[in-house]
């Protein structure tokens, strides 16, 4: 079984430009999860997907993040303008359907804004 | 909002030791708490989840425990090896199919 794929895995960027990140769930996983990892911290919920639907997006700045879930497969994070904060690695996982509690993740994308 | 804390932020020990890191919380309104591994440069793997009815959970040289009343989980290694230095996180699932993720603990097994 092919695990969570993310891409880029590391991205370099200056202040007030604009980056995507892209992520491929595992097959058949209906739930997908943004996470934002500032160094030295745990995890940071973004955004979840239930299919192509937003479940929870409370922890979103959404003056400059955004997410959407096309086909209720793939999902892309953009970023628009960055700001030097959002350094980070961004994590992407996903959840089988059933009654399981186990998310699986990706490499991440480690973004740098200078 | 619920709060999680990892002690310590780094552990250093010689190979062999038994060691014991610690996760605390502050709600303990929780479904279940899940011990993850996260390797430089890679995802985070899952190692044990135990449900909010269990106390414990054991696999291989791990054992995780959970006493939800005083908020509070520990994940044991026995026998550390050098291939276990990595960064060790707890996270608290909290329904709604979410976790919340603790600060952390660095390890470091020296050969």
């Amino acid at each position: 079984e092919a695990g969570v794929a993310q891409s880029p895995r590391y991205k370099i960027i200056e202040k007030r430009q604009s980056v995507a990140f892209w992520c491929n769930p595992i097959s058949g996983h209906a739930t997908l999860y943004w996470y934002q990892q500032i160094l030295g911290q745990g995890p940071k919920l973004l955004i979840q997907f239930q299919n192509n639907g937003v479940v929870d997006d409370s922890q979103l700045p959404k003056d400059r993040f955004s997410a959407e879930r096309l086909k209720g497969v793939d999902s892309t994070l953009k970023i628009q303008p960055a700001k030097l904060e959002d350094s980070a690695v961004y994590l992407c996982a996903s959840r089988s359907p059933g009654p399981t509690d186990t998310q699986y993740f990706g490499p991440g994308t480690r973004l740098t804004v200078l | 909002k619920q709060e999680v804390t990892q002690i310590p932020a780094a552990l250093s020990v010689p190979e062999g030791e038994n060691l014991v890191l610690n996760c605390s919380f502050t709600d303990s309104a929780i479904y279940n708490l899940q011990w993850f591994r996260q390797d430089p440069g890679k995802g985070l793997t899952s190692l044990l989840l135990i449900q909010s009815s269990q106390r414990e959970q054991t696999s291989g040289r791990l054992n995780a425990s959970l006493d939800k009343s005083s908020g509070r989980s520990t994940l044991y290694i026995a026998a550390s090896q050098p291939g276990d230095s990595a960064t060790y996180l707890c996270a608290l699932g909290t329904g709604f199919q979410k976790l919340v993720f603790g600060t952390g603990t660095r390890l470091l097994v020296s050969p």
